[in-house]
């Protein structure tokens, strides 16, 4: 099993929708959690973080954590062309040690 | 703040040659990571440094890899000699801990390898 899982995609959503991004882990000792977002071509870049169960918010995105599921997600509100991406979730099992899925291809069709 | 630089940006080498990949991190962070990307693979974390000590090099997949960090502001990774399947993405990243343990990585641009 692998630590960290995503389904690659693609995802395809309608401009405007809510798209939802899934991750599961196996690790029940990880302490922090992140998603990123890769552009064709670039690095990686950091779009939210959560340490606790529960959502957390910032701006039309919104992270969900559940920790007995062992499961995280990513809301993203009223997708955007420009919010088509890789989204990478990301896992600390501790000491900084971070664990990256393979990542979910989003495409936002205008 | 300059952010995670790495250099060359592009490589290409033939097949048995050596191989050497830098990255300098933002300055006052004191985790240093490197990680491979292949779109088979995704993000492997290959090994990671504590104030340029290696804290876990589990992910290095051979021999043929190594990395080292003799200063704070400065990591090489070797590979040598390279083969084709060494043909990668690879990104350096640093933390910083003083904004918490659970602090986020910070990407450098990334070296693209290409060994024919």
């Amino acid at each position: 099993q692998k630590e960290v899982e995503q389904n690659s995609g693609p995802l395809s959503v309608p401009e405007g929708a809510i798209a939802s991004l899934n991750c599961t882990y196996s690790d029940r000792v990880s302490q922090s959690f992140f998603w990123y977002r890769q552009y064709s071509g670039k690095s990686p870049e950091l779009i939210m973080s959560i340490y606790s169960n529960g959502d957390k918010e910032d701006g039309r995105f919104t992270a969900q954590l559940n920790k007995a599921s062992q499961y995280v997600s990513l809301l993203i509100r009223d997708s955007q062309p420009s919010d088509s991406a890789t989204y990478l979730c990301a896992v600390n099992t501790g000491y900084q040690k971070v664990t990256f899925g393979t990542g979910t291809k989003l495409q936002v069709i205008p | 703040d300059a952010g995670v630089i790495q250099s060359p940006r592009h490589e290409v080498t033939e097949m048995g040659q050596e191989v050497t990949l830098r990255c300098k991190p933002i300055s006052g962070h004191d985790y240093l990571f490197w990680y491979r990307q292949t779109m088979m693979r995704g993000l492997e974390l290959l090994i990671y440094f504590n104030n340029n000590v290696p804290i876990d090099d589990s992910g290095m997949p051979e021999d043929r890899f190594s990395a080292k960090m003799p200063n704070a502001s400065f990591s090489t990774l070797k590979i040598q000699p390279s083969e084709p399947r060494d043909s990668a993405v690879y990104f350096c990243a640093s933390s910083n801990t003083g904004q918490g343990l659970n602090s986020p990585l910070h990407f450098g641009n990334g070296t693209r390898l290409t060994v024919t």
